[in-house]
């Protein structure tokens, strides 16, 4: 069974880091190309990165471009996110999910970006 | 303001057929297919359909998608329920954005 599951979320001051983690297991993560998605609370979904399975390509939207840094690690079955200078508009539910038509996605962590 | 314009809401009676609209444009829905998303309340979004009209394993046949130039559409027939929940069409693009894209999300209530 296909598995994904995000950790590191939580509550970061604005201006501050955090790093996420998506471990995968259940199929071969490291064919698969990985994206992260997020959701504001009460908002639509909004896709902000995406990474081949080599890690050689790399797309960012606007929204996090310069602050956040995808990359991952094959040997470990894992996804990561580090997301830097993070502001108020930062706070929402991050998911992991797989391919480029997102056929399968993690629970999610919550990111609360507040003083 | 999303790239990917759906309706906001749609209803409609227990065995009803519900059509859900995705309009685009020519850099991303018309030159790129397009899959589509149901979020149940508190849950991660699941896949329904990828490549304009494919579905996953697993999903009814009550659900089926098409694209028609710079849009798409999501068809749920026989509704239930337990359909009762958010979709999202999303897609590739020529996007200042980003390559990769959402519509705003159409909430659907079963009546």
């Amino acid at each position: 069974e296909v598995q994904l599951v995000e950790s590191g979320g939580g509550l970061v001051q604005p201006g501050g880091s955090l790093r996420l983690s998506c471990t995968a297991s259940g199929f071969n993560f490291s064919v698969y190309e990985m994206n992260w998605v997020r959701q504001a609370p009460g908002k639509g979904l909004e896709w902000i990165s995406y990474i081949t399975s080599s890690g050689v390509t790399i797309y960012y939207a606007d929204s996090v471009k310069g602050r956040f840094t995808i990359s991952r690690d094959n040997a470990r079955g894992s996804l990561y996110l580090q997301m830097n200078s993070l502001r108020a508009e930062d706070t929402a539910v991050y998911y992991c999910a797989r391919r480029i038509y997102f056929d399968s996605w993690g629970q999610g962590t919550l990111v609360t970006v507040s003083s | 303001q999303s790239v990917l314009t759906q309706p906001p809401s749609a209803s409609g009676t227990p065995g009803q057929r519900v059509t859900i609209s995705c309009s685009g444009s020519s850099s991303n829905i018309g030159s790129n297919s397009v899959s589509w998303y149901q979020q149940l309340p508190g849950r991660a979004p699941k896949l329904l359909v990828y490549r304009n009209d494919h579905r996953p394993s697993g999903v009814p046949d009550r659900f089926s998608g098409s694209k028609s130039g710079t849009s798409a559409s999501l068809a749920i027939s026989g509704l239930r329920s337990e359909d009762e929940a958010d979709y999202y069409c999303a897609t590739w693009a020529d996007s200042l954005s980003g390559p990769m894209v959402f519509g705003g999300g159409t909430k659907l209530t079963v009546l």
